[in-house]
Protein backbone atom coordinates (compact mmCIF):
# COMPACT_ATOMS: atom_id res chain seq x y z
CA UNK A 1 0.00 0.00 0.00
CA UNK A 2 1.01 3.53 -0.70
CA UNK A 3 1.82 5.11 2.76
CA UNK A 4 0.22 9.10 3.89
CA UNK A 5 1.34 11.82 1.36
CA UNK A 6 1.56 15.20 2.14
CA UNK A 7 1.33 18.58 -0.26
CA UNK A 8 3.09 20.60 -0.80
CA UNK A 9 5.89 19.22 1.17
CA UNK A 10 7.58 23.31 1.74
CA UNK A 11 5.32 26.43 1.65
CA UNK A 12 6.58 30.00 2.97
CA UNK A 13 3.99 32.84 3.32
CA UNK A 14 3.50 35.66 4.92
CA UNK A 15 1.77 37.24 7.90
CA UNK A 16 -1.93 37.51 7.49
CA UNK A 17 -2.08 35.22 4.56
CA UNK A 18 -3.94 31.94 4.98
CA UNK A 19 -2.71 28.18 3.68
CA UNK A 20 -4.08 24.98 2.91
CA UNK A 21 -2.34 21.45 2.96
CA UNK A 22 -3.61 18.44 1.93
CA UNK A 23 -3.05 15.05 3.57
CA UNK A 24 -3.83 11.06 1.44
CA UNK A 25 -4.19 8.74 3.96
CA UNK A 26 -3.53 5.32 3.43
CA UNK A 27 -5.89 3.48 1.25
CA UNK A 28 -8.47 2.19 3.51
CA UNK A 29 -7.80 4.71 6.43
CA UNK A 30 -11.16 6.68 7.55
CA UNK A 31 -8.72 8.31 10.10
CA UNK A 32 -6.90 11.75 9.46
CA UNK A 33 -5.31 13.71 12.08
CA UNK A 34 -3.09 16.39 12.07
CA UNK A 35 -0.43 18.00 14.16
CA UNK A 36 1.90 20.41 14.69
CA UNK A 37 5.59 19.86 15.30
CA UNK A 38 8.15 23.02 16.47
CA UNK A 39 11.21 22.96 18.40
CA UNK A 40 10.04 24.39 21.18
CA UNK A 41 6.33 22.89 21.64
CA UNK A 42 7.42 19.40 20.19
CA UNK A 43 4.38 17.09 18.11
CA UNK A 44 0.83 19.06 19.70
CA UNK A 45 -2.53 17.40 18.19
CA UNK A 46 -4.25 19.91 15.99
CA UNK A 47 -7.92 17.43 15.45
CA UNK A 48 -9.20 14.55 14.11
CA UNK A 49 -11.58 13.79 11.11
CA UNK A 50 -13.10 10.31 10.71
CA UNK A 51 -15.99 9.46 7.99
CA UNK A 52 -15.89 13.73 7.07
CA UNK A 53 -16.47 14.36 10.79
CA UNK A 54 -14.25 16.62 13.05
CA UNK A 55 -14.00 13.98 16.42
CA UNK A 56 -11.51 15.20 18.06
CA UNK A 57 -9.95 18.56 18.63
CA UNK A 58 -7.03 20.08 20.54
CA UNK A 59 -6.60 23.36 21.86
CA UNK A 60 -5.71 25.53 19.07
CA UNK A 61 -7.29 28.80 18.19
CA UNK A 62 -10.50 29.16 15.65
CA UNK A 63 -7.89 30.32 12.91
CA UNK A 64 -6.49 26.23 12.11
CA UNK A 65 -9.61 24.50 10.85
CA UNK A 66 -9.48 21.43 8.46
CA UNK A 67 -11.94 19.06 6.52
CA UNK A 68 -12.32 15.78 4.79
CA UNK A 69 -13.85 14.43 1.93
CA UNK A 70 -15.58 11.73 1.01
CA UNK A 71 -12.75 9.70 -0.24
CA UNK A 72 -11.14 10.45 3.50
CA UNK A 73 -8.49 12.58 2.12
CA UNK A 74 -8.22 15.40 4.26
CA UNK A 75 -6.89 19.44 4.35
CA UNK A 76 -6.06 22.01 7.10
CA UNK A 77 -6.51 25.67 6.72
CA UNK A 78 -4.82 28.38 8.49
CA UNK A 79 -6.14 31.37 8.38
CA UNK A 80 -4.55 34.87 9.40
CA UNK A 81 -0.96 33.89 9.46
CA UNK A 82 1.36 34.59 12.50
CA UNK A 83 4.80 33.76 12.65
CA UNK A 84 4.39 31.56 15.44
CA UNK A 85 2.55 29.24 13.04
CA UNK A 86 5.88 28.35 11.61
CA UNK A 87 5.99 24.58 11.89
CA UNK A 88 6.36 21.37 10.28
CA UNK A 89 2.45 20.38 10.15
CA UNK A 90 1.71 16.26 10.11
CA UNK A 91 -0.80 14.45 9.43
CA UNK A 92 -1.59 10.56 10.48
CA UNK A 93 -3.79 8.08 8.99
CA UNK A 94 -5.42 4.97 10.69
CA UNK A 95 -8.59 3.09 10.15
CA UNK A 96 -10.20 4.63 12.71
CA UNK A 97 -11.64 1.65 13.83
CA UNK A 98 -12.66 1.44 17.58
CA UNK A 99 -9.87 -0.32 19.33
CA UNK A 100 -7.13 -0.39 16.74
CA UNK A 101 -4.74 2.81 17.40
CA UNK A 102 -1.80 2.11 14.90
CA UNK A 103 -1.59 5.61 12.89
CA UNK A 104 1.21 6.62 10.41
CA UNK A 105 2.58 9.90 9.66
CA UNK A 106 3.07 11.53 6.66
CA UNK A 107 6.18 13.54 5.42
CA UNK A 108 4.60 17.05 6.75
CA UNK A 109 4.24 20.02 5.50
CA UNK A 110 7.27 22.55 6.50
CA UNK A 111 5.40 26.15 6.50
CA UNK A 112 7.47 29.13 7.14
CA UNK A 113 5.69 32.21 7.87
CA UNK A 114 7.59 35.55 6.81
CA UNK B 1 -6.57 16.41 30.10
CA UNK B 2 -3.21 13.84 29.45
CA UNK B 3 -0.03 14.96 30.36
CA UNK B 4 2.92 12.61 29.06
CA UNK B 5 6.51 13.66 30.48
CA UNK B 6 10.06 11.57 29.11
CA UNK B 7 13.31 11.91 30.28
CA UNK B 8 16.23 12.19 29.50
CA UNK B 9 15.84 14.65 26.95
CA UNK B 10 19.25 13.43 25.41
CA UNK B 11 20.80 10.52 25.86
CA UNK B 12 24.42 9.26 24.38
CA UNK B 13 25.52 5.99 24.27
CA UNK B 14 28.45 3.93 23.33
CA UNK B 15 27.98 1.19 20.10
CA UNK B 16 26.61 -1.60 21.50
CA UNK B 17 25.16 -0.35 24.77
CA UNK B 18 21.68 -0.26 25.92
CA UNK B 19 19.27 2.85 26.24
CA UNK B 20 16.14 3.48 27.88
CA UNK B 21 13.82 6.20 27.81
CA UNK B 22 11.34 6.91 30.08
CA UNK B 23 7.78 7.79 30.18
CA UNK B 24 5.31 9.09 32.65
CA UNK B 25 1.36 9.66 31.90
CA UNK B 26 -1.08 11.30 34.14
CA UNK B 27 -4.23 10.26 33.03
CA UNK B 28 -5.31 6.36 34.41
CA UNK B 29 -7.21 5.89 31.90
CA UNK B 30 -4.84 6.29 28.80
CA UNK B 31 -4.68 2.17 27.58
CA UNK B 32 -2.63 2.70 24.38
CA UNK B 33 1.09 3.99 24.23
CA UNK B 34 3.51 3.37 21.34
CA UNK B 35 6.43 5.01 20.68
CA UNK B 36 7.77 6.72 17.63
CA UNK B 37 11.52 6.84 16.30
CA UNK B 38 11.88 9.78 13.87
CA UNK B 39 15.07 10.75 12.09
CA UNK B 40 16.57 14.57 11.10
CA UNK B 41 14.11 15.43 8.58
CA UNK B 42 12.00 12.69 8.22
CA UNK B 43 8.43 11.60 9.25
CA UNK B 44 8.41 9.86 13.14
CA UNK B 45 7.78 6.23 11.98
CA UNK B 46 6.42 3.70 14.80
CA UNK B 47 8.89 1.46 16.06
CA UNK B 48 6.83 -0.44 18.56
CA UNK B 49 4.02 -0.06 21.27
CA UNK B 50 1.62 -1.39 23.73
CA UNK B 51 -1.92 -1.92 25.22
CA UNK B 52 -3.17 -1.33 28.93
CA UNK B 53 -3.78 -5.27 29.12
CA UNK B 54 -0.11 -5.90 28.83
CA UNK B 55 3.10 -5.16 31.12
CA UNK B 56 6.28 -6.22 28.17
CA UNK B 57 6.49 -6.17 24.64
CA UNK B 58 9.15 -7.43 22.89
CA UNK B 59 10.68 -7.06 19.02
CA UNK B 60 14.24 -8.03 18.28
CA UNK B 61 16.16 -5.40 20.07
CA UNK B 62 13.53 -3.08 20.59
CA UNK B 63 11.34 -3.51 24.42
CA UNK B 64 8.92 -1.46 26.04
CA UNK B 65 7.49 -2.10 29.41
CA UNK B 66 4.71 -0.48 30.75
CA UNK B 67 3.81 -0.38 34.47
CA UNK B 68 0.32 1.10 35.14
CA UNK B 69 0.61 1.53 38.74
CA UNK B 70 3.03 4.12 38.86
CA UNK B 71 1.93 5.31 35.39
CA UNK B 72 5.16 5.02 33.36
CA UNK B 73 6.59 3.28 30.34
CA UNK B 74 10.19 2.88 29.08
CA UNK B 75 11.65 1.75 25.99
CA UNK B 76 14.63 -0.19 25.89
CA UNK B 77 16.74 -0.76 23.34
CA UNK B 78 19.89 -3.22 23.16
CA UNK B 79 23.30 -3.56 20.82
CA UNK B 80 22.18 0.14 19.83
CA UNK B 81 23.93 1.20 16.34
CA UNK B 82 24.83 4.15 14.87
CA UNK B 83 21.58 4.45 12.61
CA UNK B 84 19.81 3.84 15.84
CA UNK B 85 20.75 7.58 16.35
CA UNK B 86 17.32 9.48 16.18
CA UNK B 87 14.71 11.44 18.10
CA UNK B 88 12.48 8.86 20.29
CA UNK B 89 8.32 10.22 20.91
CA UNK B 90 6.33 8.07 23.33
CA UNK B 91 2.95 8.61 23.41
CA UNK B 92 -0.74 8.05 25.17
CA UNK B 93 -3.70 7.93 24.22
CA UNK B 94 -7.13 7.24 26.07
CA UNK B 95 -10.05 7.14 23.58
CA UNK B 96 -10.57 3.78 22.34
CA UNK B 97 -12.24 5.71 19.53
CA UNK B 98 -10.28 8.35 19.11
CA UNK B 99 -6.50 9.44 17.51
CA UNK B 100 -5.91 11.87 19.96
CA UNK B 101 -2.64 11.61 20.84
CA UNK B 102 -0.67 12.99 23.59
CA UNK B 103 3.19 12.89 22.98
CA UNK B 104 6.38 13.61 25.47
CA UNK B 105 8.87 15.90 24.27
CA UNK B 106 11.17 13.38 22.77
CA UNK B 107 15.06 12.15 23.49
CA UNK B 108 17.44 12.82 20.94
CA UNK B 109 19.50 9.86 20.99
CA UNK B 110 23.89 9.32 19.81
CA UNK B 111 25.04 6.22 19.70
CA UNK B 112 28.35 6.76 19.04
CA UNK B 113 30.84 4.49 17.23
Amino acid sequence: KAGVTQTPRYLIKTRGQQVTLSCSPISGHRSVSWYQQTPGQGLQFLFEYFSETQRNKGNFPGRFSGRQFSNSRSEMNVSTLELGDSALYLCASSSGTSGVNEQFFGPGTRLTVL
Amino acid sequence: GENVEQHPSTLSVQEGDSAVIKCTYSDSASNYFPWYKQELGKRPQLIIDIRSNVGEKKDQRIAVTLNKTAKHFSLHITETQPEDSAVYFCAAKTDNYGQNFVFGPGTRLSVLP
